[in-house]
């Protein structure tokens, strides 16, 4: 069975900083990955999604990136963080099937800026 | 561009009451809709997912139906139980992109 992995659970980071968040999926090829955030009181954005190593599409100009080093671990990094990154980060994951594509969420990373 | 809009924003019931969550979006050319679960400080788990060509889809007590000509979604959790308590996500894939767009959400309180 599929599953996915993300860490740290939480983070606090003071303003500057640089970040790390990482994600696995086992269990599965060649997946689709993306990275959404969620502020508080807003739903989820899209950050970034990948369809394949080292391919990543970026949906909207931010303080974030993401690589795609393996085909199934997603970074997502900044190297200086502002008091504006802080949410939940959420990793999901999808395949295509006969059924559709249904996006697999990972538990989430909290993050907060100090 | 496509928004999604999930009314109502919260909503407390007692248990054993059938309940509507709606959600409705603003372009029809959509490649499925998708009702996620999302329970507090938690990641989302999905429960139904309607392609475009469908109509309806059922999971036990949820049924979940779509009407892509007036942009709405609509599900239907049969007798509520405290342990649907939580916040209820929808969200669609635009026509040739596998990028959901999210609503709000609707905070979901079954009251024992």
């Amino acid at each position: 069975s599929q599953t996915i992995h993300q860490w740290p659970a939480t983070l606090v980071q003071p303003v500057g900083s640089p970040l790390s968040l990482e994600c696995t999926v086992e269990g599965t090829s060649n997946p689709n990955l993306y990275w959404y955030r969620q502020a508080a009181g807003r739903g989820l954005q899209l950050l970034f999604y990948s369809v394949g190593i080292g391919q990543i599409s970026s949906e909207v100009p931010q303080n974030l990136s993401a690589s795609r080093p393996q085909d199934r671990q997603f970074i997502l990094s900044s190297k200086k963080l502002l008091l504006s990154d802080s949410g939940f980060y959420l990793c999901a994951w999808s395949v295509a099937t006969s059924g559709g594509e249904t996006q697999y969420f990972g538990p989430g990373t909290r993050l907060l800026v100090l | 561009k496509q928004e999604v809009t999930q009314i109502p924003a919260a909503l407390s019931v007692p248990e054993g009451e059938n309940l509507v969550l709606n959600c409705s979006f603003t372009d029809s050319a959509i490649y499925n809709l998708q009702w996620f679960r999302q329970d507090p400080g938690k990641g989302l788990t999905s429960l139904l997912l309607i392609q475009s060509s469908q109509r309806e889809q059922t999971s036990g007590r949820l049924n979940a139906s779509l009407d892509k000509s007036s942009g709405r979604s609509t599900l239907y959790i049969a007798a509520s139980q405290p342990g649907d308590s939580a916040t209820y996500l929808c969200a669609v894939a635009p026509r040739g992109t596998y990028k959901y767009i999210f609503g709000t959400g609707t905070r979901l309180k079954v009251l024992a």
